[in-house]
């Protein structure tokens, strides 16, 4: 099983409201990451949580805080989002690699997020 | 950092045909590299990945080739079916695992029954 699910599937928020993403996963994965998609583009990193710690943090404003409660969840608090936070917003796990091996990352189908 | 640039960025083809894609890059320590597959209103599936002890890995219909010395790796679909169409990315990582995966821009495949 390799799955990794998200919730809500679709999000529509006012720029002063508070909301969060939620992100699960069972495979016993001990890194998770979320990813920012825009149309037409590659993800791109904005956080890894590694064994619950915060590892990387891509210079990703103040208004997106990432939290780690458990080895399996992953959430993502959002606060005075700006219109071009819109966006596919994807959450991904995989076995850390502390050891140096390379492990495979994989994603949830995303939260689908509007700002207005 | 890592630059991972992947061509062409659409390509069309018939049904039986076969599919390349090309992704470079640029850090010499890369080690892992991913292949997804993104259909519309989805998140990426891991279709295929390689690592850098390896030259060559296929799956079925999918394989995927990496020259070290040239920075470049591919991924080659045959005898495609117009399930395959969607948007495909390589990746590029250092480690894998919880190092962070670059993306190539992608490439919209499109196969015509």
């Amino acid at each position: 099983d390799t799955e990794v699910t998200q919730t809500p599937k679709h999000l529509v928020m006012g720029m002063t409201n508070k909301k969060s993403l939620k992100c699960e996963q069972h495979m016993g994965h001990r890194a998770m990451y979320w990813y920012k998609q825009k149309a037409k583009k590659p993800p791109e990193l904005m956080f890894v949580y590694s064994y619950e710690k915060l590892s990387i943090n891509e210079s990703v404003p103040s208004r997106f805080s990432p939290e780690c409660p458990n080895s399996s969840l992953l959430n993502l608090h959002l606060h005075a989002l700006q219109p071009e936070d819109s966006a596919l917003y994807l959450c991904a796990s995989s076995q850390d690699s502390r050891q140096g091996v390379p492990y495979e990352q994989y994603f949830g189908p995303g939260t689908r997020l509007t700002v207005t | 950092g890592e630059n991972v640039e992947q061509h062409p960025s659409t390509l069309s083809v018939q049904e039986g045909d076969s599919a390349v894609i090309k992704c470079t890059y640029s850090d010499s320590a890369s080690n892992y590299f991913p292949w997804y597959k993104q259909e519309l209103g989805k998140g990426p599936q891991l279709i295929i990945d390689i690592r850098s002890n390896v030259g060559e890995k296929k799956d079925q219909r999918i394989a995927v080739t990496l020259n070290k010395t040239a920075k470049h790796f591919s991924l080659h679909i045959t005898e495609t079916q117009p399930e395959d169409s969607a948007v495909y990315f390589c990746a590029a990582s250092r480690r894998g695992g919880s190092e962070k995966l670059v993306f190539g821009k992608g490439t919209k495949l499109t196969v015509n029954p």
